[in-house]
């Protein structure tokens, strides 16, 4: 079984730049995550998905941070113009569903450096 | 809210040492699951345990084994015979229960653990 996927692996940008990250979950997970880990701390959940719609937002930046699972499957994240605060490593996830308990399974991450 | 504490922020410790790493949680949910995951170099996070919290026996499994105390609210990790391949950053979670009964993880900083030759 093919783990969850993410392209591209590493990013380095300029701040005020824009930048996009792809995600492609297990195939038949419902519920995908995206985390973001800033270096020599925990992840941090962005955004949660059940299908293609928003379960949970509450600590993704808004007016900057933007993202979308179309159709239920992939999905991507979109940063719009980065800081400088937001190198790290942005870690997609997916699981069976969200209600009870399903293990959560990560890809590779994607390192974005903000210069 | 749910909060975890990893103490430990680095370990380091020769082979066939037995190291345990420490985790501390809060929470005011009854039902929760707490977990492990090991984040070796290459970054992906590998899950390794998930314990409910009606269940409080021990787990063992190979080299790796898992306290769990409700009552000092502690779900610590020992590495029996420690070898260099678990050189890794190791993290602590706890499952908490938001809107619609999503459940969504929240992680501790990790402990840094290095298994010197």
């Amino acid at each position: 079984e093919a783990g969850v996927a993410q392209s591209p692996r590493y990013k380095i940008i300029e701040k005020r730049q824009s930048v996009a990250f792809w995600c492609n979950p297990i195939s038949g997970h419902a519920t995908l995550y995206w985390y973001q880990q800033i270096l020599g701390q925990g992840p941090k959940l962005l955004i949660q998905f059940q299908n293609n719609g928003v379960v949970d937002d509450s600590q993704l930046p808004k007016d900057r941070f933007s993202a979308e699972r179309l159709k239920g499957v992939d999905s991507t994240l979109k940063i719009q113009p980065a800081k400088l605060e937001d190198s790290a490593v942005y870690l997609c996830a997916s699981s069976l569903r969200t209600s009870g308990w399903y293990e959560q399974y990560f890809g590779p991450g994607t390192r974005l450096t903000v210069t | 809210a749910q909060k975890v504490t990893q103490a430990q922020t680095e370990i380091s410790v020769v082979e066939k040492e037995d190291v345990t790493l420490d985790c501390v949680y809060e929470t005011r949910d009854t039902t929760y699951y707490l977990f492990w995951y090991k984040q070796p170099p290459s970054g992906e996070l590998v899950f390794l345990i998930r314990r409910n919290s009606f269940d409080e026996q021990n787990e063992i499994s190979g080299r790796y084994s898992w306290n769990f105390q409700k009552s000092t609210s502690s779900f610590n990790f020992t590495i029996t015979a420690s070898q260099v391949v678990d050189s890794a950053v190791y993290f602590c979670a706890l499952s908490e229960t938001g809107d619609e009964g999503a459940q969504k993880l929240v992680f501790g900083q990790g402990t840094r653990l290095t298994i010197n030759p």
